[in-house]
Formats: structure tokens, sequence, C-alpha cells
């Protein structure tokens, strides 16, 4: 099942902040993290693991709430190149990723 | 290293013709899949395989076969090509060990047109 994203989009200043949500109905493994921008495969931020393990290339931060089965992206000062769509894909023991449908972000200067 | 690699890049069809998308990684990861995506929809999963020989249908299998004989390639089917099966077509491959969970890695996608 799909995990649910919030919000939809977000338009953002440089500069400013945004927080994107994603919850799922079942129990987790891991989630993970993606951008994709126009006309692209989506690219990797990071991976939060049970237990608290995070791993992820840049300088983004994120949350697991394992018993809430929630996760949450912050995105702090935000530039241009954080314009894209973001995705959260769970992982449920012994399955593929399975994706949410997306936060759109938009960063303006 | 290539990573995942997918072919082709575009491809426009008609109703009721079949064809293969190919997909390959040279990065020796057990775990590949198959995901479309639609406007608005987000990345859906159609198969994935854990290794060699083994495959399962995810969100939306209908319509799509999958085989896996090797760990480097992972080919989609499309049996009788549907307009609804218009979309982009990305395949991806991640690596698992005893210790750590690796990152997801996408291939450059296919966009598939069905007339």
């Amino acid at each position: 099942q799909q995990p649910v994203q919030s919000p939809q989009a977000v338009i953002l200043r440089e500069g400013e902040d945004a927080v994107i949500n994603c919850s799922s109905s079942k129990a987790l493994y891991s989630v993970h993290w993606y951008r994709q921008k126009h006309g692209e495969a989506p690219v990797f931020l990071m991976i939060l693991l049970k237990g608290g393990e995070q791993k992820g290339h840049e300088k983004i931060s994120a949350s697991f709430n394992e018993k809430k089965q929630q996760s949450s992206l912050y995105l702090t000062a935000s530039q241009l190149s954080y314009s894209g769509t973001y995705f959260c894909g769970t992982e449920q023991a012994g399955t593929a990723l399975i994706f949410g449908k997306g936060t759109t972000l938009s960063v303006s200067s | 290293n290539a990573g995942v690699t997918q072919t082709p890049k575009f491809q426009v069809l008609k109703t009721g013709q079949s064809m293969t998308l190919q997909c390959a990684q040279d990065m020796n990861h057990e775990y590949m899949s198959w995901y479309r995506q639609d406007p608005g929809m987000g990345l859906r999963l159609i198969h994935y395989s854990v290794g060699a020989g083994i495959t399962d249908q995810g969100e939306v299998p209908n319509g799509y076969n999958v085989s896996r004989s090797t760990t480097e390639d992972f080919p989609l089917r499309l049996l009788s090509a549907a307009p609804s099966q218009t979309s982009v077509y990305f395949c991806a491959s991640i690596g698992t060990s005893q210790h750590s969970y690796n990152e997801q890695f996408f291939g450059p996608g296919t966009r598939l047109t069905v007339l």
C-alpha cells in the first residue's frame, strides 16, 4: 500500500525551511527519500532504518518514528537546487520499495 | 561501473503490439525492480526480484511479465500493449548485506507511448 505524503506541494523562497511528511499504515523496516528533477530519474537522498540508523549523502535531515510508522524530511535554508519532487519509499520485510505520490517543492529567489 | 542501464530510451507502440524493455546492472545487486511513473501517481511498483530465478508482483503487475535468469538482467515484457500502459518506466536495483542497506539506484527511464 502506497505511503501517504504531505503536503502535495510546497512553494518557498530561498533560505526558507520546509518539512515533508510520509506515513504508512503498515509496519516499516526502513524509509528511503529521493528527489527527482523534471525529466530525470529519482536520486537517492537518505535511508532511515529501524533502530535509528541514518545514511545519506547530503546535508538534509530526517526522522523516522517506527511506532507511528511515519517519517519526515527536513529541508533547511532551502536553495534553488532543492526544487524538484520528493518521494518517500517505504520498505516492509521482504518486499521492494513502495513509493508515495510525491511532494513538489518549488524554490524561488 | 555503468550502474543501471535501460534500453530503449523512447518507444512508440501500437495497441496490441508486444515488446521487451531491457534493464541491466553491473553492481552485482540482488534486488531489482520495475516501476512506472504517471503524472500525479508517483512511482508504482510493477514487479520485483530478490535474486536470479525469483520474481514477485508489485502494486500494478497486470499486463506485464518479468523473468530473472541472471543477476545482471531484469527485462520487462509487455504482452499486448494498451494505451493505459503509456508511461515512463524506471528500472532500479538495490544491494543489501547482513550489516547494512544501500541506496536504490534508478536507471534513466524508458518513455513508452502506446497509440
